[in-house]
């Protein structure tokens, strides 16, 4: 199994530009998140996903969207991308073990800069 | 809104010496508590977690603690080595998510 990947790893943008970072799991997982992180501020939820075609919005939606339209695949866009988005954006999933369980299964991240 | 303050921020502690990340959390209701581990350049991965029903839980030299009325847990790692220099993040159970701390950085001294 591959686990979670991410696609791209590394990208580079000017402002304004779009762009889709695609997330796939491989575990058969019902919920996928989007994280970015950045230095000292942990772990921020942009967007997740309890289910194919469901999307509900986290800490930091702003600027982004998400679309869940195959249960593996978990796709982060931003339609004008800003300096702001600067981040490394991690993409997680999970399966819920009797409803409480939640552990989380992360890919290896993106590194996204915007100039 | 629910969240998680996670202290220290930073922590460093000589090699064999015990080291103890601290969280509260605001929402009554979360029921799930892990602790994520991340090294320089990698992605977090679960190192331990406790539910509400469990005081305290132990993995050889980490344990973590639980104190439900209070609202934190602690994560306690007990004869520290270099590779256990990372960050580490505390979580909270909030509805189909997990709400995450700022992160401690560990740095064991040889």
């Amino acid at each position: 199994n591959a686990g979670v990947t991410q696609t791209p790893k590394f990208r580079v943008l000017k402002t304004g530009q779009s762009m889709t970072l695609l997330c796939a799991q491989d575990m058969n997982h019902e919920y996928m998140y989007w994280y970015r992180q950045d230095p000292g501020m942990g772990l921020r939820l942009i967007h997740y996903s309890v289910g194919e075609g469901t999307t509900a919005k986290g800490e930091v939606p702003d600027g982004y969207n998400v679309s869940r339209l195959k249960k593996q695949n978990f796709l982060l866009g931003l339609e004008s991308a800003a300096p702001s988005q600067t981040s490394v954006y991690f993409c997680a999933s999970s399966f819920p073990l009797a409803g409480v369980i939640y552990e989380q299964y992360f890919g290896p991240g993106t590194r996204l800069t915007v100039t | 809104g629910e969240n998680v303050e996670q202290h220290p921020s930073t922590l460093s502690v000589q090699e064999g010496d015990s080291a103890v990340i601290k969280c509260t959390y605001s929402d009554s209701a979360s029921n799930y508590f892990p602790w994520y581990k991340q090294e320089l350049g990698k992605r977090p991965q679960l190192i331990i977690d406790i539910r509400s029903n469990v005081g305290e839980k132990k993995d050889q030299r980490i344990a973590v603690t639980l104190n439900k009325t209070a609202k934190h847990f602690s994560l306690h790692i007990t004869e520290t080595q270099p590779e256990d220099s990372a960050v580490y993040f505390c979580a909270a159970k909030a509805t189909g998510k997990l709400i995450f701390g700022q992160g401690t950085t560990l740095q064991v001294k040889p």
